[in-house]
């Protein structure tokens, strides 16, 4: 089945303690992206990559970092996470051949909470 | 960069009337406008999108038109359901730019029975 997974799916942290969001997807997408949804505005783009050891940031990149070694896994990492930093987060993955040239298909997403 | 806006933010419809969606977007590259439902729980899905070098596209009850002199999308929904309760969400794009997508702020529709 073609989809895109998430892990942890649910996670209460501190702040400052490291954690890293796991994603991947068995569709050999070229491109991925991680988003935040906060109420009222609605999905920003964290970082996308556009294949291996290609990634740039989207429009709130600041206290995460990514990294692309893979073409499936692209995680997302939260090396000093703050209570800022609590939302829900989604994974998503296009193709770039495919006829539905930007369809992105998301994760499940991955709650998180900093205390 | 781009800036995408989307109006009304909650929308409360009873079955079988129209629903309308509307949305603006400030760069003028932009040339991808997809749309998103996403139910309560769920992962946003696509439910339909349209290219810049077109004006409309219908998919069955849905409908979303595009008007790029104003630089205006909006999505059309007819003969609503229950089922068609979620939260919507447009989007814009420059395809040449990747999966780079900016979505607006979403509309809560709820479909009255």
């Amino acid at each position: 089945e073609a989809q895109v997974t998430q892990n942890p799916r649910y996670l209460i942290t501190v702040t400052g303690k490291k954690l890293t969001v796991t994603c991947s997807q068995n569709m050999n997408h070229e491109y991925m992206s991680w988003y935040r949804q906060d109420p009222g505005l609605g999905l920003r783009q964290i970082y996308y990559s556009m294949n291996v050891e290609v990634t740039d940031k989207g429009d709130v990149p600041e206290g995460y970092k990514v990294s692309r070694k893979e073409k499936r896994n692209f995680p997302l990492i939260l090396e000093s996470p703050s209570p800022n930093q609590t939302s829900l987060y989604f994974c998503a993955s296009s193709s770039k051949t495919s006829r539905m040239y930007n369809e992105q298909f998301f994760g499940p997403g991955t709650r998180l909470t900093v205390l | 960069g781009e800036n995408v806006e989307q109006h009304p933010s909650t929308l409360s419809v009873q079955e079988g009337d129209s629903a309308v969606i509307k949305c603006t977007y400030s760069d003028s590259a932009s040339n991808y406008f997809p749309w998103y439902k996403q139910e309560l729980g769920k992962r946003p899905q696509l439910i339909i999108d349209i290219r810049s070098n077109v004006g409309e596209k219908k998919d069955q009850r849905i409908a979303v038109t595009l008007n790029k002199t104003a630089k205006h999308f909006s999505l059309h929904i007819t003969e609503t359901q229950p089922e068609d309760s979620a939260v919507y969400f447009c989007a814009a794009s420059i395809r040449a730019a990747g999966n780079k997508l900016t979505f607006g702020g979403g509309t809560r529709v709820l479909v009255k029975p």
